[in-house]
C-alpha cells in the first residue's frame, strides 16, 4: 500500500517552455503532498506543501509565480515549472502523506528536468 | 563523518558485513525519525522509523538506534548485500501532524561483492 506514481520520469523541455509535473496517490488519499528538488549528490530540499483544494505553502526562496501547484483532488497533484531556465534542471521529488500522521511520507520516483 | 560540498560521505564495505551509517540530527524537539534508501534515479524508499520515545528499533536485516542526548541515529545493516548500494538519508520530524520532514546530508554506502 501507499504507492505513489510521478510522471513523468524524465523530461527534456527549451528554456522559456513550461513542464508539468504530476504526483498521483494510488491506493490511498493523500490530503496533503509534498514536492522537493534535489541536485546531484544532495539531500532533498522542501520546495511547497500542497494541501487539497486551498493554495500551496512555499518555503522560503521558493518563487511561487515559477512553481505552480494545483492539489484539485485528493489523488493528484500537480507542479508545472513555467518559463523553465537551465538553472531549474533538477531532480524533483513528491511525497504523499496517508493520513495517520504516525506514519512515514511515501514517495514517487521522482522526475529528472533538463532545460536545454 | 560529515560531508564537505558536493561529495557525499561515503561507506565501502564488504558483501556479508555488518554496514553502519550515522545521523547527527539538529533540532532536539524532534519527535519522529526516518531513515530513507535512495537508489540512483529513484525516490527515497522508507526503511524503517523510530520515535522520540524508544532507543531502539529492529527491522528486517536493520536496526536503528536513537540517543537524544547526543542527538545521533544511526542504521545498522546486517550482513551487507551488493543490492544496500545507495544513499541513506536519515530525516527528523519537528512537530506533529502533517509537519514537513527535514533531511540529512546522506551517506552513500557501496558494497562490494
Amino acid at each position: 500500500g501507499a504507492v505513489v506514481s510521478q510522471h513523468p520520469s524524465r523530461v527534456i523541455c527549451k528554456s522559456g517552455t513550461s513542464v508539468k509535473i504530476e504526483c498521483r496517490s494510488l491506493d490511498f488519499q493523500a490530503t496533503t503532498m509534498f514536492w522537493y528538488r534535489q541536485f546531484p549528490k544532495q539531500s532533498l530540499m522542501l520546495m511547497a506543501t500542497s494541501n487539497e483544494g486551498s493554495k500551496a505553502t512555499y518555503e522560503q526562496g521558493v518563487e511561487k509565480d515559477k512553481f505552480l501547484i494545483n492539489h484539485a483532488s485528493l489523488t493528484l497533484s500537480t507542479l508545472t515549472v513555467t518559463s523553465a531556465h537551465p538553472e531549474d534542471s533538477s531532480f524533483y521529488i513528491c511525497s504523499a502523506a496517508t493520513g495517520d500522521t504516525n506514519s512515514p511520507l511515501h514517495f514517487g520516483n521522482g522526475t529528472r528536468l533538463t532545460v536545454t | 563523518g560529515e560531508s564537505v560540498g558536493l561529495h557525499l560521505p561515503t561507506l565501502s564495505v564488504q558483501e556479508g558485513d555488518n554496514s553502519i551509517i550515522n545521523c547527527a540530527y539538529s533540532n532536539s524537539a524532534s519527535d519522529y525519525f526516518i531513515w530513507y534508501k535512495q537508489e540512483s534515479g529513484k525516490g527515497p524508499q522508507f526503511i524503517i522509523d523510530i520515535r522520540s520515545n524508544m532507543d531502539k528499533r529492529q527491522g528486517q536485516r536493520v536496526t536503528v538506534l536513537l540517543n537524544k542526548t547526543v542527538k545521533h541515529l544511526s542504521l545498522q545493516i546486517a550482513a551487507t548485500q551488493p543490492g544496500d548500494s545507495a544513499v541513506y538519508f536519515c530525516a527528523e520530524r519537528q512537530g506533529s501532524g502533517y509537519s514537513t520532514l527535514t533531511f540529512g546530508k546522506g551517506t552513500m554506502l557501496l558494497v562490494s561483492p
